[in-house]
Order: structure tokens, then sequence, then C-alpha cells
């Protein structure tokens, strides 16, 4: 059964730091391409990041890179994402995924709430 | 970017009636199309993928078609238990991008 599980949640200041992680089993992690995805309290889905399966190619919305980096640990089956200078747009919850065959999400996390606010 | 013109944003249905939902891409995305859906409270789930294939485990009561620019969702024979939002995503280019969600409801 593919299980992803995210941590990390909590509540930070506007303009720090928060790294979330995701501990993934059920499948080979190292096969697949794997995303965050967040959504805003009673708003909708937004993708956050992707990262190729070696972790070598990474893809971000322009709204978004520079501020959040999307890393992996094969040998841990982990996934992470690094957010910095937080703002309080970017309260939500975040979801680890799993990107399915053609660049869908076929497996989500159950999710982790951040929230932006001093 | 991509930009997703889901419709509509809300409907409620009866039980056992068919029901529709639309999205429609900006440009062409070739078939590159996933429908989800949301229960209250949960994660969302994988509906469709590739504009009309079913996700393993998914009811045959959901169907999914289009091409080009619009695609739609079918759910034929509402079930109490297809109550909540559902949400496409187009998977042809980056920046990957969803349609703005449909709230279904039983009526």
């Amino acid at each position: 059964e593919v299980q992803l599980v995210e941590s990390g949640k909590g509540l930070v200041q506007p303009g720090r730091s928060l790294k979330l992680s995701c501990a993934a089993s059920g499948f080979t992690f190292s096969n697949s391409y794997m995303a965050w995805v967040r959504q805003a309290p009673k708003k909708g889905l937004e993708w956050v990041a992707t990262i190729s399966t070696s972790g070598l190619t990474t893809y971000y919305p322009d709204s978004l890179r520079g501020r959040f980096i999307i890393s992996r640990d094969n040998a841990e089956s982990s996934l992470y994402l690094q957010m910095s200078s937080l703002k309080a747009e970017d309260t939500a919850t975040y979801y680890c995924v799993r990107h399915g065959l053609r660049i869908n999400f076929d497996y989500w996390g159950q999710g982790v709430m951040v929230t932006v606010s001093s | 970017d991509i930009q997703i013109t889901q419709s509509p944003a809300s409907l409620s249905a009866s039980l056992g009636e068919t029901v529709s939902i639309e999205c429609l891409a900006s440009e062409g995305i070739s078939t590159d199309l996933a429908w989800y859906q949301q229960k209250s409270g949960k994660s969302p789930q994988l509906l469709i993928y590739s504009a009309s294939s079913l996700q393993d485990g998914v009811p045959s009561r959901f169907s999914g078609s289009g091409s080009g620019t619009r695609y739609s969702l079918k759910i034929s024979g509402m079930q109490p238990e297809d109550e909540g939002d559902y949400f496409c995503q187009q998977s042809y280019k980056y920046p990957l991008t969803f349609g703005s969600g449909t709230k279904l409801e039983l009526k």
C-alpha cells in the first residue's frame, strides 16, 4: 500500500523558514517523480514543485521559484520542501504527492498544515 | 501558462441524476487532463487521467471525455458518496495548473 506521510506542520512568523518532510513507503520511491501541491483554506489546489527521480531536475511555478526548494533522499525514501521568506499567503495545507505516468498526481499524503502569522 | 476554466462552480444533483462538469483550457492540451475528487476534510483522489482513462478502483459511473481545449467529467447516476469538490488539472506542460473546482452536493 502506497503511503505518504508529511511532517513539519506548524505556525511560523512571516519572513521565517520552514522545512517539510514526507516519508514514502509501499512503492519504489527512487523510480517516481514526486511533487508538492498546496491548498489554502477553503481554496483550490496549487502545484508547488516537482522533482525528478534522481533529484537533478526540479520544476517550480514562477511565483515560487527562488523561495521554495524541493529535494529528495532516495536512500531514505523521503521528500522535502524547504520554504523561505514565508508570507501570509503561503498559509495552506501542503500535500506530498506522487506523480503518475502522465504527470498527474496518483497518490496523495494526508497533508500538513502550515500557518504563516505573527 | 495554461489557464483552466472550470464550470460550474457548484451544482446540486438528485440521487441517480447524471452530472457533468467541464474544463476549458486556454490552449490545446492533447488529452493531458486529469480529474480529482476531494471529499470534505480529505486529500484529493485521482479519478480520471489522460482525459478518459479510469484510475484503478474508481467506480465505472465516472467517465471523462474531451480533446483539444474542452474536457468534461460525467457522473452517470449521482450517489451520496459522490458529494465533494472536483478539480481538473492539465499535465500537458509546466507549470502544472488546476481548474478552480466544482462543489457537488446531493439535492
